[in-house]
């Protein structure tokens, strides 16, 4: 079955600081992946996607991820952290044809001042 | 463009009444999702839609809860009747095309007490 882990709930870094959440799916083939971002109060708002190509894909306020296959994982990577970032963070996986997408658990994420 | 619309954001309501959810696309988009957010198992697709019609609904929980989209700029999510363990936030996204880009709304947050 289709699954999506991100093993940590809750993280917290410090201002400035580097941050990498972990995503690991499940899927029998090659699977479309996604970061979503929440903010509280808020509905989920896309950060990044991959399709194929180029497995480093960048997104949109400082973020990329990389698609390792090998490993099933697709860790979503900031070099220095604002507390605007502060919120919850989503990985999805997905196929075109099946029209849906699964998604992980989330990670909060806190930021130190 | 205006984005995706939930009605009502907030609605707290006693066991047994019914619940209406309401939501508009964005304009254009031809798939239309329902999700349910909750603690303890996070996001949950209930139903989704292409160009009005229901392609895959074994997310739905049970009878009391169904979906309608009668045109291209409106659909219901119906829980009849309600129950305690309907509390949730309930989401709507849309997107075009299936490319995994949704994009939510704010989200109706539901009490049943």
């Amino acid at each position: 079955a289709q699954s999506v882990t991100q093993p940590d709930i809750h993280i917290t870094v410090s201002e400035g600081a580097s941050l990498e959440l972990r995503c690991n799916y499940s899927y029998g083939a090659t699977p479309y992946l996604f970061w979503y971002v929440q903010s509280p109060g808020q509905g989920l708002q896309l950060l990044l996607k991959y399709f194929s190509g180029d497995t480093l894909v960048q997104g949109i306020k400082g973020f990329e991820a990389e698609f390792k296959r090998s490993q099933s994982s697709f860790n979503l990577r900031k070099p220095s952290v604002h507390w605007s970032d502060a919120a919850e963070y989503f990985c999805a996986v997905g196929r075109g044809s099946q029209g849906n997408l699964i998604f992980g658990k989330g990670t909060k994420l806190s930021v130190k001042p | 463009d205006a984005g995706v619309i939930q009605s009502p954001r907030h609605e707290v309501t006693e066991m047994g009444q019914e619940v209406t959810l309401r939501c508009k696309p964005i304009s254009g988009h031809d798939y239309l999702f329902w999700y349910r957010q909750t603690m303890m198992r996070g996001l949950e697709l209930l139903i989704y839609f292409n160009n009005n019609v229901p392609i895959d609904d074994s997310g739905m929980p049970e009878d009391r809860f169904s979906a309608k989209m009668p045109n291209a700029s409106f659909s219901t999510l119906k829980i009849q009747p309600s129950e305690p363990r309907d509390s949730a936030v309930y989401f709507c996204a849309s997107s075009f095309g299936f490319t995994g880009e949704l994009f939510f709304g704010e989200g109706s947050r539901l009490t049943v007490l």
